[in-house]
């Protein structure tokens, strides 16, 4: 399978501990971005990679989160002591770069978070 | 965060019909997406549309690209019960280094065989 790929695909925790998600995208693709999606609502635009420089990062993503891109392939998303409002859909997508497809990201199949 | 109108919200409606579900925003876009979610997958691309007053098909799937540059719509014919999941349109402003995308909040279709 040649698509995104992300991991663990569910993850439960309980409040106050860290979880790391994985994601590693479509292999000649140098931009890779983040986002939340929680029920009910839409993704929501997290941060964004162009090759290993994390170029943007949303007001959503707080202080107990980081995200790494440490080789310009797979990204690491990590949430120190977790809260509640938290839980969420993690979604990882990646594209070409080149100036005709950079709308085109691809999803993976997002890793669900939930903080009890 | 900032988000797209999109409907309608939900759609009830029986194999073989045609479907229709709009998109608008009060900030002008230069490319649209359409993506079909099914329940605990991520979104896939279903349509992609670069150019104002642009119409594209991809099967029983067409697109149009608003010549505002503030709204779109996708029409699905013939639908059949695998149609079935939530639909998002998203927008997406080229021009420096992020082409990050805006997503509606979904429109979530039902299909009745």
């Amino acid at each position: 399978d040649t698509g995104v790929s992300q991991n663990p695909r569910h993850k439960i925790t309980k409040r106050g501990q860290n979880v790391t998600f994985r994601c590693d995208p479509i292999s000649e693709h140098n931009r890779l971005y983040w986002y939340r999606q929680t029920l009910g609502q839409g993704p929501e635009f997290l941060t964004y990679f162009q090759n290993e420089a994390q170029l943007e990062k949303s007001r959503l993503l707080s202080d107990r989160f980081s995200a790494e891109r440490p080789k310009g392939s797979f990204s690491t998303l990590e949430i120190q002591r977790t809260e509640q409002g938290d839980s969420a859909m993690y979604l990882c997508a990646s594209s070409l770069g080149r100036e005709r497809n950079t709308g085109e990201l691809f999803f993976g199949e997002g890793s669900r978070l939930t903080v009890l | 965060g900032q988000q797209l109108n999109q409907s309608p919200q939900s759609m009830f409606i029986q194999e073989g019909e045609d479907v229709s579900m709009n998109c608008t925003s009060s900030s002008i876009f230069n490319t649209w997406l359409w993506y079909k979610q099914d329940p605990g997958e991520g979104p896939v691309l279903l349509i992609a549309l670069y150019k104002a007053g642009e119409l594209t098909s991809n099967g029983r799937l067409t697109a149009q690209f608003g010549i505002t540059r503030k709204d779109s719509f996708l029409n699905i014919s013939a639908s059949i019960p695998s149609d079935v999941g939530i639909y998002f349109c998203a927008g997406q402003l080229r021009g420096g280094s992020n082409y990050k995308l805006t997503f509606g909040k979904g429109t979530l279709l039902t299909v009745n065989p």
